[in-house]
């Protein structure tokens, strides 16, 4: 079947700018998961989903970045006022449980460079 | 604090030789880890997990509490093993992983 989706693969945008990155996970994963890596780093956690809702959001760094998946499916990464040090790959990553973090199923991630 | 530490960022060994990538973490309780392998072009994918005590391409990984360390070995590797490998933790809240920052294994003929 289909792994995990993400659109688009490259992202270029201005500072200042809003900019929105979509995650299709893997058809009937309740969990999802958001990750950030920057150049040299591993994977940072940003935000979990369980179904529709956020059931844990402490890693998203500030206020500027927020994220939703209303229908429980599809999800949308939000980041405003975008700032040169946002640049980075952001992954997506799915599982069919959400009560550890089982194996999780990675999107090839949106590369974001803010220039 | 949980924390994932992989000491080293590039292993070059030759065709055939043992490896090892070393992991430590830092952890209260019992911890779940997992290796996961990038090779290139092609996105994240999970090796193995502890619990599982599974060997995954001749790859295998024990959990020693009282070092804290889930060190990766292979006796011979493989020019195809060539790949950025990253351990991680499970955290303790059971939402997320936490990722050391990779190590890139180079197996050159």
């Amino acid at each position: 079947g289909a792994g995990v989706s993400q659109t688009p693969s490259n992202k270029v945008t201005e500072k200042g700018k809003y900019v929105e990155l979509r995650c299709d996970p893997i058809s009937g994963h309740t969990a999802l998961y958001w990750y950030r890596q920057s150049l040299g780093q591993g994977p940072e956690f940003l935000i979990y989903f369980q179904g529709t809702g956020a059931a844990d959001d402490s890693g998203l760094p500030n206020d500027r970045f927020f994220a939703v998946r209303p229908e429980g499916s599809v999800s949308t990464l939000k980041i405003q006022r975008t700032e040169r040090g946002d640049s980075a790959v952001y992954l997506c990553a799915s599982s069919p449980s959400g009560t550890r973090p089982h194996e999780q199923y990675f999107g090839p991630g949106t590369r974001l460079t803010v220039t | 604090a949980q924390r994932v530490t992989q000491p080293e960022k590039l292993l070059s060994v030759f065709k055939g030789a043992p490896v090892e990538l070393k992991c430590n973490y830092s952890y209260s309780g019992s911890p779940e880890l997992f290796w996961y392998v990038q090779y290139s072009r092609q996105r994240l994918q999970l090796l193995l997990r502890h619990i599982s005590r599974e060997s995954i391409k001749g790859f295998t990984a024990d959990l020693n509490k009282g070092e804290t360390s889930f060190h990766l070995k292979k006796p011979f590797a493989q020019e195809e093993d060539s790949a950025m490998y990253y351990c991680a933790l499970g955290n303790q809240a059971g939402t997320a992983l936490i990722f050391g920052k990779g190590t890139t294994l180079s197996v050159s003929s």
